[in-house]
């Protein structure tokens, strides 16, 4: 079955200290994956996304995500967190329906707390 | 350039009253989604759309009725609202809904926050 998994509901990490969050998906093609974010009470923010080539890709706010295919993993990564990254995070997945179409599935989304 | 527009922004409805929600983008995009957030279980696909006149389901559907008359507008509808529908409701389009590329990545609206007592 299709699926998205972010293993931690929570993280808490010191400003300043590099942050890594987990994803991993199930899916027997190549992956479309996507990291948003989201601030309290906002919508949705694009910080990344991978279609294809190069498995390290950069986003924006100093983000970047890294591909690995045998691990079925699209984990997001910060080198140094400031307390404005406190936020929901949610790693996404294009998968195809059987209408031919293709939908985004979310994970459940890790909360990122900064501690001062 | 107003992007993905949402109203209302919060709403509180009684057991079995019937509401919409609407939802307009002016990015002439043909793919438009709306998923419902609820604590600890991310988002969810409600219903989509790959054009005017065609619409399917996601992966809760139950509840809810949608249309799309033109390219612009995506309501949703419920038709008799249940205490399990209190949840935030995020539309989104994107220029197309086939298959994934920079086409089809989703610009969200700012969310519907609405509760059923």
């Amino acid at each position: 079955a299709q699926s998205v998994t972010q293993p931690d509901i929570h993280i808490t990490v010191s400003e300043g200290a590099s942050l890594e969050l987990r994803c991993n998906y199930s899916y027997g093609a190549t992956p479309y994956l996507f990291w948003y974010v989201q601030s309290p009470g906002q919508g949705l923010q694009l910080l990344l996304k991978y279609f294809s080539g190069d498995t390290l890709v950069q986003g924006i706010k100093g983000f970047e995500a890294e591909f690995k295919r045998s691990q079925s993993s699209f984990n997001l990564r910060k080198p140094s967190v400031h307390w404005s990254d406190a936020a929901e995070y949610f790693c996404a997945v294009f998968f195809p329906r059987g209408s031919g179409y293709s939908t985004l599935t979310f994970g459940k989304g890790t909360m990122l707390l900064v501690s001062p | 350039n107003a992007g993905v527009t949402q109203t209302p922004k919060f709403q509180v409805l009684k057991t079995g009253q019937s509401m919409t929600l609407q939802c307009a983008q002016d990015m002439n995009h043909e793919y438009m989604s709306w998923y419902r957030q609820d604590p600890g279980m991310g988002l969810r696909l409600i219903h989509y759309s790959v054009g005017a006149g065609i619409t399917d389901q996601g992966e809760v559907p139950n509840g809810y009725n949608v249309s799309r008359s033109t390219t612009e507008d995506f309501p949703l509808r419920l038709l008799s609202a249940a205490p399990s529908q209190t949840s935030v409701y995020f539309c989104a389009s994107s220029l197309t809904g086939g298959a994934p590329s920079g086409a089809n990545v989703l610009t969200f609206g700012a969310g519907s926050r609405l509760t059923v007592l």
